[in-house]
């Protein structure tokens, strides 16, 4: 199985500043086929299902604010959001659907400094 | 509205059994590979199943293997996951989840809101 290692586990930042997360994963989630990396980030609020947020790295899903980008490749990815909100706060997973079965990280919780 | 509703969570014994139901409305359900996600509450998530879009094909993590089987009838739009020789540690909210462009090999962008087992003595 590929194992997902998000870091920090938790994190907390001010309003409109920088929140970085990171997600490693055991082995590439690189299709050499298509060169898309096969990496998806959800946010998770409390008593809700996950939300997906980003997928193949790096796109956007529709709908969801531009202050939020996916980025890495490879093995190594990072979900930046610019400048945080207050509707922000969340447990945020990394997830690759590269292979079954589909691991998700062991998430990153996000707090207000 | 593009939805998913999971029903059948209940308390259940230890070695007992239990099936979960998953009603898809709002897209093409018999286009879409589905899974079961299930997750303790304040744990993380934990990928449990998937079914291919006609059913012929199914996976299984190694924790469920042999006691949970997943299903599908396309005629009523709906998801099954059996369970049975329940365990403790089976305790969770289980998620019903929905690929992208149908599926294989896509992200989860339609979820459920969960229906929580507990298995208890």
């Amino acid at each position: 199985d590929i194992v997902m290692t998000q870091s920090p586990d938790s994190l907390a930042v001010s309003l409109g500043e920088r929140a970085t997360i990171n997600c490693k994963s055991s082995q590439s989630v690189l299709h050499s086929s298509n060169s898309k990396n096969y990496l998806g980030w959800y946010r998770q609020k409390p008593g809700q299902p996950p939300k997906l947020l980003i997928y193949w790295a790096s796109t956007r899903e529709s709908g969801v604010p531009d202050r939020f980008s996916g980025s890495g490749s490879g093995t190594d990815f990072t979900l930046t959001i610019s400048s945080l909100q207050a509707e922000d706060v969340a447990v945020y997973y990394c997830q690759q659907y590269y292979t079954v079965p589909y691991t998700f990280g062991q998430g990153t919780k996000l707090q207000i400094k | 509205e593009v939805q998913l509703v999971e029903s059948g969570g209940d308390l259940v014994q230890p070695g007992g059994s239990l099936r979960l139901s998953c009603s898809a409305s709002g897209f093409s359900f018999s286009s879409n590979w589905m899974h079961w996600v299930r997750q303790v509450p304040g744990k993380g998530l934990v990928w449990v199943s998937r079914i291919n879009s006609d059913g012929s094909g199914t996976t299984y993590a190694d924790s469920v293997k042999g006691r949970f089987t997943i299903s599908r009838d396309n005629a009523k739009n709906t998801l099954y996951l059996q369970m049975n020789s329940l365990r403790v540690e089976d305790t969770a909210v289980y998620y019903c989840a929905s690929e992208y462009w149908g599926g294989p090999a896509s992200p989860f962008n339609v979820w459920g809101q969960g229906t929580m087992v507990t298995v208890s003595s």
